[in-house]
């Protein structure tokens, strides 16, 4: 089973802040790893996939990069819909893993 | 349009057993590899369950490996995840997800379907 942890838990930010999440796993996982927004009562969002390629239709104030075991999603400048929960997940090798996730709210 | 939809959940006793279904529409769905992923209320996302596009691989976390079977019928599109010996732990809300495979991720969700576990 493939471990990760994300950091940190809770960012406080303000709209406009450029903010970063990071994503570690216990082994490396070469660029297989995803990034998803949620937002309470609602599915997950997928913003980022292969660590770095945006999904369409995300805009492009999302950013992702690494790979192997060190990962960070970017958000350049943050906007009123940005302030959600923040998953990153492996797909390299089953289980399949999720990240516990990070809360970005309003400081 | 592109549309996953879950059924089947419901409230069991600890022990019972569930089948949950995940309706496909709008897309070809055996072009696709599928998952479930569930969120216990209050807590983050955990991946249950996947299987490849033709069923012939699948995979399992291991707080649910020998109680869940993960399943596909193509010529319905549909999933399925049957639950035995369930757990009060298992209370979640359980979403079912698509994924091309390879490089991408899970780029369709569905609303999920309700499990409560509870004597």
């Amino acid at each position: 089973v493939i471990w990760m942890t994300q950091s940190p838990s809770l960012l406080s930010a303000s709209t406009g802040d450029r903010v970063t999440i990071s994503c570690r796993m216990s082994q490396g996982i070469s660029s297989y790893l995803a990034w998803y927004q949620q937002k309470p009562g609602k599915a997950p969002e997928l913003l980022i996939y292969a660590a770095s390629t945006l999904q369409s239709g995300v805009p492009s104030r999302f950013s992702g990069s690494g790979s192997g075991t060190d990962f960070t999603l970017t958000i350049s400048c943050l906007q009123s819909e940005d302030f959600a929960t923040y998953y990153c997940q492996q797909y390299y090798s089953f289980p399949f893993t999720f990240g516990p996730g990070t809360k970005v709210d309003i400081k | 349009e592109v549309q996953l939809v879950e059924s089947g959940g419901g409230v069991v006793r600890p022990g019972g057993s569930l089948r949950l279904s995940c309706a496909a529409s709008g897309f070809t769905f055996d072009d696709y590899g599928m998952s479930w992923v569930r969120q216990a209320p209050g807590k983050g996302l955990e991946w249950v369950s996947g299987i490849n596009w033709n069923g012939g691989s699948t995979g399992y976390a291991d707080s649910v490996k020998g109680r869940f079977t993960i399943s596909r019928d193509n010529a319905k599109n549909s999933l399925y995840l049957q639950m035995n010996s369930l757990r009060a732990e298992d209370t979640a809300l359980y979403h079912c997800a698509r994924r091309a495979g390879g490089i991408y991720g899970m780029d369709v969700w569905g609303q999920g379907t309700t499990v409560t576990v509870s004597s």
